[in-house]
């Protein structure tokens, strides 16, 4: 099993629309849990963290169920500028570095 | 926020070339910097770790004599492809963690496309 799972895509929403998507992590021990969004060829970007108790950043919302070992993001009323790659990252524990785990991504693309 | 720049955003090369690759952290100092690389329709993964002043940790399967990383200060890491081949072709990415900071922040360089023919 992958250390962290997403799917793929590509979602294809209307813009207005509400989205969600989840990210499952295998290992029971991470510790720490992000969304980062990544433009076509580009670096990705820190989009927000997860917490436990759920948090929210404007139209972004964030889950993390580690009961079943899964994060979500929701985005509200979608607009163009949303279409990107979205990550899925989960800090890892033990091993000599101390990074970062990422997903593949979830492809999104909002529709006019 | 934190700004990391990377040098050269692309190169292309040929086989049997070396190339080297810095990443620089512009506006804060970076104790630890890491390296991704990141291959077509696939998630980053990291390479290495490097603090400052310090050998690179390197991942499994990461060939530390191939991929020569030297981080001789809080604001410079450089990341050397050795003897490049095509299919070290790939985009690889470089993040600074602050030295006062916890490494869950990592700030991403803009990453440099290597193309080797």
């Amino acid at each position: 099993r992958k250390e962290v799972e997403q799917d793929p895509g590509p979602f294809n929403v209307p813009e207005g629309a509400t989205v969600a998507f989840n990210c499952t992590y295998s290992n029971s021990a991470s510790q720490s849990f992000f969304w980062y969004r990544q433009d076509c060829r580009k670096e990705p970007k820190l989009l927000m963290s997860v917490y436990s108790s759920g948090n929210e950043d404007g139209r972004f919302t964030a889950q993390l169920n580690r009961a079943s070992q899964y994060i979500s993001l929701l985005i509200r009323d979608s607009k163009l500028s949303d279409s990107a790659t979205y990550l899925c990252v989960v800090k890892r524990l033990g091993g000599g570095a101390d990074g970062l785990t990422f997903g593949k991504g979830t492809h999104l693309i909002i529709q006019p | 926020g934190a700004v990391v720049s990377q040098h050269p955003s692309w190169v292309i090369c040929k086989s049997g070339t070396s190339v080297k690759i810095e990443c620089r952290s512009l506006d804060f100092q970076a104790t630890t910097m890491f390296w991704y690389r990141q291959f077509p329709k696939q998630s980053l993964m990291l390479m290495a770790t490097s603090n400052e002043g310090s050998k690179a940790t390197y991942e499994q399967g990461v060939e530390k004599d191939k991929f020569l990383i030297n981080h001789a200060s809080l604001t410079l890491s450089t990341l050397t492809v050795t003897s490049a081949h095509p299919e070290d072709s790939s985009f690889y990415i470089c993040s600074g963690s602050p030295r006062s900071g916890d490494l869950d922040t990592q700030y991403f360089g803009p990453g440099t496309r290597l193309t080797v023919l």
